[in-house]
């Protein structure tokens, strides 16, 4: 079993719906969360980081990690044709290495 | 722009020979990681350094070496490189050691021919 599951999609929808992605954990010692976005040819920018579970926001984008059930989760409101990339979830238990999920290929169709 | 650089960007070889890629990390952090991506594999962690001491080792081949400098830049040796061996490379950096989030750069695509 892998440690961090993503479902590698590729997941298409409209412009202008809410995207979900979603990752399961199997190490209950991650303590730290973080979203990556990945364009084609170019390194994993970090979308969001957190640490606890809940709810945390920036602009059109919500982080929620549950870790009653190791699950977290990526949502994207008012999605664009420019949010078109892979996305990676990653988790770290603390002085210990970021593990990645395989990443979810997401595309908007304008 | 993350403010890790890499170079080169690209890096044609023949196999068995040997490359070398650079990083220089984001103004203030002190770890340095390499991280493989090839098609098939995802992000594979290599290994990481703090402040020049190396901190943690990951599926790293032994034809494959890295130091970071008292500048806190770093290079990944590629030694006896085999077709497999091509894959786009990634640095990243974070200001602590195990508890901050990583910061990319935008990687060397090694071909290895």
């Amino acid at each position: 079993q892998k440690e961090v599951e993503q479902d590698p999609g590729p997941l298409s929808v409209p412009e202008g719906a809410i995207v979900s992605l979603n990752c399961t954990y199997s190490n209950s010692a991650f303590q730290y969360f973080m979203w990556y976005r990945q364009y084609s040819r170019k390194g994993p920018e970090l979308l969001m980081y957190t640490y606890s579970s809940g709810n945390k926001e920036d602009g059109r984008f919500t982080a929620q990690v549950d870790k009653s059930s190791k699950y977290i989760s990526l949502f994207i409101r008012d999605s664009q044709p420019s949010d078109s990339a892979t996305y990676l979830c990653a988790t770290l238990e603390y002085g210990n290495k970021l593990v990645f999920g395989a990443g979810t290929i997401l595309r908007v169709k304008s | 722009d993350s403010g890790v650089t890499q170079t080169p960007k690209h890096l044609i070889t023949a196999t068995g020979q040997r490359v070398t890629l650079r990083c220089s990390p984001r103004s203030g952090d002190l770890s340095v990681y390499w991280y493989q991506q090839s098609l098939d594999q995802g992000l594979q962690f290599l290994i990481q350094y703090y402040n020049g001491e190396e901190r943690a080792k990951g599926n790293i081949l032994e034809r494959f070496s890295a130091q970071q400098f008292p500048d806190l830049h770093s290079e990944l040796n590629l030694s006896s490189l085999e077709l497999g061996d091509s894959a786009l490379y990634f640095c990243a950096s974070s200001v602590g050691s195990g508890d901050s989030p990583l910061h990319f750069g935008n990687g060397t695509r090694l071909t290895v021919t």
